[in-house]
């Protein structure tokens, strides 16, 4: 079955470190998204992108950058990682809209960071 | 800018205790309302998709309603698997169908046996 997976699922690391979260889909979707969820904000945007070597940045872009490099894969690197960037992260992807299409995004499971 | 406000941002029920959830949002043109499910340590899971006012949808206990300023999710007779946190998102500008959403900070549902 075709599914959209995280890694690691939790990380700890010090404030200053690089950090990289995995996401990888093997719907072939187009359009990947990174979001971030913390209690009293919701889910909010970071960024995404809808297609191969395509990016933009969502409303909590500051401090994070993505990649795309094939259609599977949307890493999202925290260049220098801040006790503001604690949180838990999610990846999802969806197809290009369309007539019939539901516009449904598919989440993975979430990466819980840390930032001590 | 768009913005989505749920409510309540809590709400604890009796098993079989029907009740409804709020959203209400505001956009520069409706391209479309959903509804998703997330369960603790979960991703959100995509319940439902509405695109225009009087539009209904239905999946076993629940029911979204749209009308032109809000949505709800009415849970008839609720069973303890379904508590959980409830979502509801719009889509961006470009289009509706595989869009970014922005979503409202969610109503977490507890129901007790």
């Amino acid at each position: 079955d075709a599914e959209i997976t995280q890694s690691p699922r939790h990380k700890i690391t010090e404030t200053g470190r690089q950090v990289t979260l995995a996401c990888h889909q093997t719907w072939n979707h187009n359009n990947m998204f990174w979001y971030r969820q913390d209690l009293g904000h919701g889910l909010r945007l970071i960024h995404y992108s809808y297609g191969v070597q395509d990016t933009n940045k969502g409303e909590v872009s500051d401090g994070y950058s993505v990649s795309r490099s094939n259609t599977e894969d949307l890493p999202l690197t925290l260049e220098s990682a801040a006790s503001s960037q604690t949180s838990v992260y999610f990846c999802a992807s969806s197809e290009v809209g369309g007539r019939g299409s539901t516009g449904e995004l598919f989440f993975g499971e979430g990466s819980r960071l840390t930032v001590l | 800018e768009d913005q989505v406000t749920q409510s309540p941002e809590a709400l604890r029920l009796q098993e079989g205790e029907s009740s409804s959830l709020n959203c209400s949002y505001t956009v520069s043109g409706l391209r479309g309302l959903f509804w998703y499910r997330q369960d603790p340590g979960k991703g959100p899971e995509f319940l439902f998709t509405l695109y225009s006012a009087g539009e209904e949808k239905e999946k076993e206990r629940l029911k979204a309603t749209l009308t032109k300023k809000e949505s709800f999710l009415h849970i008839t007779a609720p069973k303890p698997e379904d508590s959980a946190t409830y979502l509801c998102a719009v889509p961006g500008k470009l289009k509706a169908a595989g869009n970014k959403l922005t979503f409202g900070g969610g109503t977490r549902v507890l129901v007790k046996p």
